[in-house]
């Protein structure tokens, strides 16, 4: 049983589309965490947010508690944004999806 | 700048070694946690630390440990390496209650011949 569900496992995309990765949990969450891996890369977090909506310039993430639900959007994408995104959420503990690989084709 | 540091980023190693892998973080946070990372599982939880002298065990911490001495650093020592145990390990700290962003290291790949 996985308590965070992301989908699609792996998607792509032609530059300039727009892009929606969706995260599902099971469990309590103080927050949720959107984070980035580049290939053969580091882990950054991109958001982290408990309600409503962020943006970090191409990038929006949303968050529906009712619902346990959560999407990160990608505006305009490009080839740059090729990575491995990964949904996590903050409980009593850090719970981790499996990830979104993305890739944004020229 | 604050940072987290992991060392040796690469490493290969023998079957029944035993090996250690440094993680550093200068941002003063309680909360230290070791994941591994493979394909097809996410990462996963091997150790974390909640403060000084405070270590707790994860999903899979077999064959794993680790020590809290100062607030700085946990290592995360392989006692006998296995082949199992070919991995990237990720290094992770946030904020005391877990409210806080979560910051990675850069990784440590290991392979175990």
């Amino acid at each position: 049983k996985n308590e965070v569900e992301q989908s699609p496992q792996n998607l792509t995309a032609q530059e300039g589309e727009f892009i929606t990765i969706n995260c599902s949990y099971s469990v309590g969450i103080s927050a949720l965490h959107w984070l980035q891996q580049h290939p053969g890369g580091g882990i950054v977090s991109l958001f982290m947010l408990s309600s409503g909506k962020k943006k970090h310039g191409r990038l929006i993430a949303t968050i529906n508690i009712q619902e346990k639900h959560s999407s990160l959007h990608i505006t305009a994408s490009h080839p740059r944004d090729s990575a491995v995104y990964i949904c996590a959420v903050s409980g009593n503990q850090f719970y981790f999806g499996t990830g979104t690989s993305l890739t944004v084709i020229p | 700048d604050a940072e987290i540091t992991q060392s040796p980023r690469h490493k290969i190693t023998e079957t029944g070694r035993q090996v250690t892998l440094a993680c550093h973080q200068t941002w003063n946070h309680n909360n230290m946690f070791w994941y591994r990372q493979d394909l097809g599982h996410g990462l996963r939880l091997i150790h974390y630390s909640y403060g000084v002298q405070d270590t707790n065990k994860g999903e899979v911490s077999d064959g794993y440990s680790v020590s809290r001495s100062n607030t700085e650093d946990l290592p995360l020592t392989l006692e006998s390496a296995a082949s199992s145990q070919t991995s990237v390990y990720f290094c992770a700290s946030s904020e005391w209650g877990l409210t806080g962003e979560l910051f990675f290291g850069e990784g440590s790949r290991l392979t175990v011949l």
